[in-house]
């Protein structure tokens, strides 16, 4: 069955470190892969999303994530980190023509000001 | 992308009792999605519910116990029957939005406590 791993349960940083969120998945077709956050009491947004072409890609609030293919990988990055990006961080995989997503166990950032 | 409300935005109930969860969303869609996220843990798929026909259901899930609606394009319901303190939990509504095609916009979620 397909799955998706996010690497840490739980990551603490000062401001204006550099964030490196990992994500890897099993499926070996091809497949759409996403970042959603979660801010405090607020529901999930989509943060960004691969489906071909260039595989780095940018998304909101200076997110930006790059496709490994070889490496079945789907890393979220941000160089410097605000306290604001305090959060739940969800990796997400759909195989292409597939109807459903399926999600990562999560990952906790919090910041420290 | 669709904005979606849920109603309620959080209930307490009794076991043995039956709540159902309201999902409208501001434009016509055609695959809505029922989600649980159980406290601290990821999201799990629960069903897909396509306007007009029966909803999709997940291993693990039964009509029976998460009957769902789907009477339009814009609307879906999801009844969580018989609860127990296991059924505590957020439940998401999310829709696949068809000017962004592949890509699923989520509701706030319903935050259900059994007691």
């Amino acid at each position: 069955a397909q799955s998706v791993s996010q690497h840490n349960h739980h990551v603490i940083l000062s401001e204006a470190a550099s964030l490196e969120l990992g994500c890897n998945y099993s499926y070996g077709g091809t497949v759409n892969l996403f970042w959603y956050v979660q801010y405090p009491g607020q529901h999930l947004q989509l943060l960004l999303k691969y489906f071909s072409g260039d595989p780095l890609v940018k998304g909101i609030k200076g997110f930006e994530a790059e496709f490994i293919k070889s490496k079945f990988s789907f890393n979220l990055r941000k160089p410097s980190v605000q306290w604001s990006d305090t959060a739940e961080y969800f990796c997400a995989v759909k195989l292409f023509a597939g109807q459903n997503f399926v999600f990562g166990p999560g990952t906790r950032l919090s910041v420290l000001p | 992308s669709a904005v979606i409300s849920q109603k309620p935005s959080r209930d307490i109930c009794q076991r043995g009792t039956s709540l159902t969860i309201q999902c409208q969303v501001d434009s016509q869609v055609t695959m809505m999605f029922w989600y649980r996220q159980q406290p601290g843990q990821s999201l799990t798929l629960i069903a897909t519910a396509n306007q007009g026909s029966e909803a999709t259901y997940e291993s693990g899930f039964v009509i029976d116990k998460f009957p769902i609606s789907r009477p339009n394009l814009t609307f879906s319901t999801l009844t969580v029957s018989n609860m127990s303190p296991e059924d505590s939990s957020i439940y998401l509504c999310s829709v696949e939005d068809v000017g962004v095609r592949e890509t699923q916009y989520f509701g706030p979620g319903t935050r259900l406590l059994v007691l």
